[in-house]
């Protein structure tokens, strides 16, 4: 069964642009939760999916947003990049919310120049 | 603020070495709590979820207790090996409308086993 894929892996943006992160979850799950973290801090929330809906949403501005497609794969997008935004994004799946555990992707790490 | 302390920062033993953390949460509108393990370069790792005030679990040489009254779990390594090194990780999730599946994570004890 294969895990979680989040693409790509490393990005480096500039200040003022936008990007578009992905994540696959494993197959049947249909919660897609996606965390920040920056050097110093802890995994912060940004969001939680569940069949399409945005059912949580984290203390975050408005230039970060996401989706989640039918076949629950999701999508995070942040625009107008501040260097602040320099950070390892994790996308964890779950079957549902809450209780199970989650499965987590091996990140992507994005660069703000 | 629903704040996650993990204790200690840091940690390092001699291999063999037995050894325990500390996850404190808030004890109101408890729902679950999460242990992770994330190894460098890789994803983090479920170890345990724990819903129930008084639940142990065991998984080789790890286990957990939990705590929802007084708001702690404690996570125990019996006697550490090097692949045990790792930072380990506690999360919580509040009960609650539009809080269920949130993880709330800790800081995190980085955990080094030295041979």
């Amino acid at each position: 069964k294969a895990g979680v894929t989040q693409t790509p892996r490393y990005l480096i943006k500039t200040r003022g642009q936008q990007v578009t992160l992905s994540c696959s979850p494993i197959s049947g799950h249909r919660s897609v939760s996606w965390y920040q973290q920056t050097p110093g801090q802890g995994l912060q929330f940004l969001f939680e999916y569940f069949s399409e809906t945005q059912r949580n949403k984290g203390n975050f501005p408005g230039r970060f947003s996401g989706r989640q497609f039918s076949n629950s794969r999701s999508e995070m997008n942040v625009s107008t990049l501040e260097l602040g935004d320099s950070a390892l994004y994790l996308c964890a799946s779950s079957p549902q919310q809450g209780s199970t555990e989650a499965f987590f992707g091996q990140g992507t790490r994005l660069t703000v120049v | 603020i629903l704040n996650v302390e993990q204790s200690p920062q840091s940690l390092h033993v001699q291999e063999g070495d037995s050894t325990n953390f500390t996850c404190s949460f808030p004890s109101s509108n408890f729902y679950a709590l999460h242990w992770y393990r994330w190894e460098t370069a890789k994803s983090p790792e479920a170890l345990f979820v724990m819903t129930l005030n008084g639940d142990e679990k065991k998984k080789g040489r790890i286990s957990a207790t939990l705590n929802t009254k007084e708001g702690y779990s404690y996570l125990y390594i019996k006697g550490s090996q090097p692949e045990d090194s790792a930072t380990y990780l506690c999360a919580f999730i509040v009960v609650g409308s539009g809080n269920t599946g949130k993880l709330i994570f800790g800081q995190g004890t980085t955990l080094q086993v030295k041979p």
